[in-house]
């Protein structure tokens, strides 16, 4: 089945530390990855993306992602976290296949940054 | 702002009763895809329409329906609601029909009472 697994419900970090966020997936080939940020009240906003080529990708707001497919992740990370970082992140992927464009989430980390 | 905008922000509204959501895409999106937030289901794709046509359908209930109008926008209409119904639905557009990454509204909150 196409899924994709965030283990963290809740992470809880201090302000400028650093952060991972896993996510794993389970798809029979590479799919197309994302990770997306909500705010409180707020709409999804795309972090970053993962097609094709250099598996370490670069998003806004200083994340970075690194896909590994040997363990089928696609883990979030950034070096130094900000109080305005606290909000719900969502991995999820495309399935490029039956010629249409399903997102496939995964249920969320939530991330607190304590100042 | 993603250029996605949906209306209403927040919607109460009675069992029973029929609701419509309005988005409208990204200039230049030919493509929209609904998706329902809620506590327990988490965030699962409803539907997709590229260019007017439905193109692919994913958990979406059968008194719900969707449709892309000439300009693009589009509509969710929610009928005999239930309680289970409340949740946030988000639109979200793609220029193409696939392998595109997508860009995704605010949200309409439906209280359903």
């Amino acid at each position: 089945a196409q899924s994709v697994t965030q283990p963290d419900i809740h992470i809880t970090v201090s302000e400028g530390a650093s952060l991972e966020l896993r996510c794993n997936y389970s798809y029979g080939a590479t799919p197309y990855l994302f990770w997306y940020v909500q705010s409180p009240g707020q709409g999804l906003q795309l972090l970053l993306k993962y097609f094709s080529g250099d598996t370490l990708v670069q998003g806004i707001k200083g994340f970075e992602a690194e896909f590994k497919r040997s363990q089928s992740s696609f883990n979030l990370r950034k070096p130094s976290v900000h109080w305005s970082d606290a909000a719900e992140y969502f991995c999820a992927f495309l399935a490029p296949s039956g010629g249409y464009n399903k997102l496939i989430f995964g249920a969320g980390t939530r991330l607190a940054v304590h100042p | 702002d993603s250029g996605v905008t949906q209306t209403p922000k927040h919607l109460i509204t009675a069992t029973g009763q029929r609701v419509t959501l309005r988005c409208s895409p990204r200039s230049g999106d030919l493509s929209v895809y609904w998706y329902q937030q809620s506590l327990d289901q988490g965030l699962q794709f409803l539907i997709q329409y590229y260019n007017g046509e439905e193109r692919a359908k994913g958990n979406i209930l059968e008194r719900f329906s969707a449709q892309q109008f000439p300009d693009l926008h589009s509509e969710l209409n929610l009928s005999s609601l239930e309680l289970g119904d409340s949740a946030l639905y988000f639109c979200a557009s793609s220029a193409l029909a696939s392998y595109n990454e997508q860009f995704f509204g605010p949200g309409t909150r439906l209280t359903v009472l």
